[in-house]
């Protein structure tokens, strides 16, 4: 079945950056794009990107053009999300999820990244 | 890009229908059949229940359905039952190749 397993929680500084990895299995991983969404503690979710594994291709929300960077390894199957510049506002559960057309049709289990000094 | 436009609550009693909106434009779910549908339990990831505005995956029952006029798009839950308490998030197609989330309902069973 498919799974995806997300990278373990995060503390980091305002201003620094934050990588977060996203393991992919059960399915052809160069098949499927791959969705970055992020939760902050009792608000709503919030679609930040997305990344081709085949080509390597991202589409970004406007919100966070030149602030995410999505990469991939083929080889480890394994999707990366980096974010830069962080402010406190960032602290948020981040989730990569399997999209299907466009749905989002399977979710890691979230990766908690707190933004504080 | 701002988000589409979900109640923030809804409630239902058991066996009760709800229906759940979504309000988007014309750029994202007026223009495109691509309006999903996730529910989310406290702790847990979300779960895709409606896809391509009507369609369910498989294992999702046929008490969840979705449906869509104009920029408006809809989820009903038929046969409330406790399990369904959570939260539900609209997502849609929005142009060049990104997505938007609804701000979110919480649906309570009374």
């Amino acid at each position: 079945q498919v799974q995806l397993v997300q990278s373990g929680a995060e503390v980091k500084k305002p201003g620094a950056s934050v990588k977060v990895s996203c393991e992919a299995s059960g399915y052809i991983f160069t098949a499927s794009y791959m969705h970055w969404v992020r939760q902050a503690p009792g608000q709503g979710l919030e679609w930040m990107g997305r990344i081709n594994p085949d080509s390597g291709v991202t589409n970004f929300a406007q919100k966070f053009q030149g602030r995410v960077t999505l990469t991939r390894d083929k080889s480890s199957r394994t999707v990366y999300m980096e974010l830069s510049g962080l402010r406190s506002d960032d602290t948020a559960i981040y989730f990569c999820t399997r999209g299907n057309t466009e749905y989002l049709q399977d979710w890691g289990q979230g990766t908690l990244v707190t933004a504080s000094s | 890009q701002s988000a589409l436009a979900q109640p923030r609550s809804v409630s239902g009693s058991p066996g009760q229908s709800v229906t759940i909106s979504c309000t988007g434009t014309s750029s994202d779910v007026g223009g495109y059949d691509y309006v999903s549908w996730y529910q989310q339990h406290p702790g847990r990831a979300p779960k895709v229940l409606i896809y391509d505005v009507t369609k369910r995956p498989s294992g999702v029952p046929d008490r969840f359905s979705g449906s869509k006029s104009g920029n408006t798009a809809s989820l009903t839950i038929s046969g409330l039952q406790s399990e369904d308490e959570a939260d539900y998030y609209c997502c849609s197609y929005a142009g060049s190749y990104t997505l938007v989330f609804g701000g979110g309902t919480k649906l309570t069973v009374l």
